[in-house]
């Protein structure tokens, strides 16, 4: 069983939809959980960060970590054209361990 | 403030050769990661550098090294270059003292052609 797993998609939906994109892990040493977005032909950018269980929300973003079912979730409201890109989910242990392992990325494409 | 800065953008390079790749980090931080991102793998973690020292190593053989100069850029070598380093190598910073996460801030990366 991989560490992580992420439904590699595609996922296309029509603009003002609202996306679900969700990871799960089995390493429950796991405590920083991540979500980047990564358009064609860039690098990854920080999209949301989140410490142990719980939602955070920032704008039209909305992240859940529930540790108990080992299961990440990422929403976006009222999506847009330029919410098209790759989502990769990643999570590290924290503390002395920075390496972040990362799930394969979910390919998101939004309609006008 | 700019960002990591990696060069050269595109490398072609043909099998059994060397590759040299650079990263500068984000001004103010002192650890540097490799990635390497190849067609339906994903990110795949390769070195961690902090403070000049190999920090982590992921599972890769030894013909990838690298090594973090003291003003924190760093380099990763290819040696023996094989068809299958064809990738997207991104490297990415952070502020290791203060990010107990590990936050990262990526590069643009190295696409990696070998032939």
């Amino acid at each position: 069983q991989k560490e992580v797993e992420q439904d590699p998609g595609p996922l296309s939906v029509p603009e003002g939809a609202i996306v679900s994109l969700n990871c799960t892990y089995s390493n429950s040493a796991f405590q920083y959980f991540m979500w980047y977005r990564q358009y064609s032909r860039k690098g990854p950018e920080l999209l949301m960060y989140t410490y142990s269980s719980g939602n955070k929300e920032d704008g039209r973003f909305t992240a859940q970590v529930d540790k108990s079912s080992k299961y990440i979730s990422l929403f976006i409201r009222d999506s847009q054209p330029s919410d098209s890109a790759t989502y990769l989910c990643a999570m590290s242990r924290g503390g002395s361990n920075y390496k972040l392992t990362f799930g394969k990325g979910t390919l998101l494409t939004v309609n006008p | 403030e700019a960002g990591v800065t990696q060069s050269p953008t595109h490398l072609i390079k043909t099998r059994g050769q060397q590759a040299t790749l650079r990263c500068s980090p984000i001004s103010g931080h002192t650890s540097v990661y490799w990635y390497q991102q190849a067609l339906g793998l994903g990110l795949q973690f390769l070195l961690w550098y902090d403070e000049g020292e190999e920090r982590n190593r992921g599972n890769f053989p030894p013909r990838f090294s690298g090594r973090q100069f003291p003003n924190y850029s760093s380099e990763l070598n290819v040696n023996a270059l094989e068809l299958e380093d064809s990738a997207l190598y991104l490297c990415a910073s952070s502020q290791t003292r203060t990010s107990a996460g590990g936050e990262l801030f990526f590069g643009e990366g190295s696409r990696l052609t070998v032939l």
